[in-house]
């Protein structure tokens, strides 16, 4: 158990469907971060939550929507995907910055196929 | 334009040697250094940090080096064992200027291989 719970563990959905991945923590960390873990690329950074607000979005394409309703809990919201949105999503949180070590806590990952 | 490269995709070493994993980053603001590794199935664990006024970080047996000259570290592992096989990423932050600065950028990661 890392301390970052993400549900579902994987996800089939067609391009029409409109779906939900969770994720929660109790570390008591007030960021969260969605990344997207593609083949062969670096992890890229999705969404930043500080303390609920949302401080990044790195050009996210709407069909991504984030929820973050309180600092423990973060959804990614999706809608009308495409298949090259097929990837590992994985979520972290970490102490907001300047608050002793600075890492992050990555939960097990969401593998998301669109067909 | 990745800020933080790991130009090596695989390694293959035999078990109780060394392993080198290298990393290379281009932001010059970049002050806090981590590597995750990461097993299938599985989300990134952290593994050992560097901050910028360090060169050399050690635990166990892990080691991070950094030549902020060359913009460059690498980790160490000594000696290697068939659990370490993993995909093993380089991230780095540039804490002190806070604000989004301060979110990890990652790499492409490097999957070590080490055989009995």
């Amino acid at each position: 158990e890392t301390g970052v719970t993400q549900t579902p563990r994987h996800l089939v959905m067609g391009m029409t469907n409109k779906k939900s991945l969770k994720c929660e923590q109790h570390l008591g960390h007030n960021a969260m971060y969605w990344y997207k873990q593609s083949a062969k690329k670096p992890l890229e950074l999705m969404f930043v939550y500080n303390f609920k607000e949302q401080t990044e979005n790195n050009s996210v394409p709407s069909r991504f929507s984030p929820e973050c309703p309180n600092s423990s809990h973060l959804f990614l919201h999706l809608h009308t995907l495409q298949p090259e949105d097929s990837a590992l999503y994985l979520c972290a949180s970490s102490r907001p910055l300047g608050q002793g070590n600075y890492g992050y806590t990555f939960g097990s990952g969401t593998r998301l196929t669109v067909v | 334009d990745q800020q933080v490269k790991q130009n090596s995709p695989s390694l293959s070493v035999q078990e109780g040697r060394i392993s080198i994993l290298n990393c290379d980053y281009t932001n010059s603001m970049f002050d806090y250094f981590l590597w995750y590794k990461k097993y299938p199935a599985e989300g990134p664990t952290f593994l050992i940090s560097i901050s910028s006024i360090k060169d050399k970080n050690e635990d166990g047996r892990f080691t991070v080096f950094l030549n902020k000259s060359a913009k460059h570290l690498s980790l160490h592992i000594v000696p290697s064992q068939p659990g370490d096989s993993a995909v093993y990423f380089c991230a780095a932050s540039a804490l002190y200027y806070g604000g989004s600065q301060g979110n990890l950028i990652f790499g492409k990661g490097t999957k070590l291989s080490v055989k009995p």
